[in-house]
């Protein structure tokens, strides 16, 4: 496809793992990027992970790359309410980052 | 502390006008970018620059100007040729690895 495609939604409950997923669309992009996004405001870079990485992991983060399929995950461990927002998948094209529609996630106690 | 302002953050516009907002950064950064976000569609590339009076056309760019006079300030113009303008607006930054940093966005309203 010619998108960075997303699902709108995922809904967890306080304290188990939320999994993000992302299916981008250029083989060549550089760097992967999880941005993080809370209502009214802008965007938040939560972490990034180069195209020679299959995974990356940071505090409650971690982030898994397939390059043969084009597949970007993250996950959130004990996610918290603290945690809601959207988040959006982006991959470098050049000069440029393309980003995906955006995932909102909402944490339910 | 570093970082990139936008103003203002929320904005009136009657049809017809042009309206410009203000972007400036103090990261030193060469690279600006202007997205602009609607539900359920993420963010759509409007116009970049790479260097001081240097820019491109994004994915979005009709009914959109911008200038980069100073490697500080990018600001974008909104005119009365773009059809729907009514929209959240994002600036961004990028490091020399590619990370944009964005500010808090604007919010334009066409009555």
């Amino acid at each position: 496809g010619e998108d960075v495609e997303q699902s709108l939604f995922l809904s967890v409950r306080e304290g188990d793992s939320s999994v993000i997923n992302c299916t981008y669309t250029d083989s060549s992009s550089t760097y992967l990027y999880w941005y993080k996004q809370e209502p009214g405001a802008g965007l938040q870079l939560l972490t990034y992970i180069f195209s020679n990485m299959d995974m990356k992991q940071d505090q409650r983060l971690t982030v898994l790359l397939n390059k043969k399929d084009k597949h970007l995950s993250l996950r959130i461990a004990d996610t918290q309410t603290g945690d809601s927002a959207i988040y959006f998948c982006a991959e470098s094209k050049g000069n440029k980052l393309t980003f995906g529609t955006g995932t909102q996630l909402k944490v339910e106690l | 502390d570093g970082g990139i302002t936008q103003s203002p953050k929320y904005l009136f516009r009657k049809e017809g006008q042009n309206v410009t907002l203000s972007c400036e950064q103090n990261l030193n950064h060469d690279a600006m970018y202007w997205y602009r976000q609607d539900p359920g569609q993420g963010l759509r590339l409007i116009y970049y620059s790479q260097i001081v009076n240097d820019f491109q056309k994004g994915d979005i760019a009709e009914g959109y100007s911008v200038s980069r006079e100073k490697k500080e300030s990018f600001p974008l113009t909104v005119t009365s040729a773009q059809k729907n303008p009514t929209a959240f607006y994002l600036c961004a930054s990028r490091t020399n690895t590619g990370e944009l940093f964005f500010g808090e966005g604007s919010r334009l309203t066409v009555l």
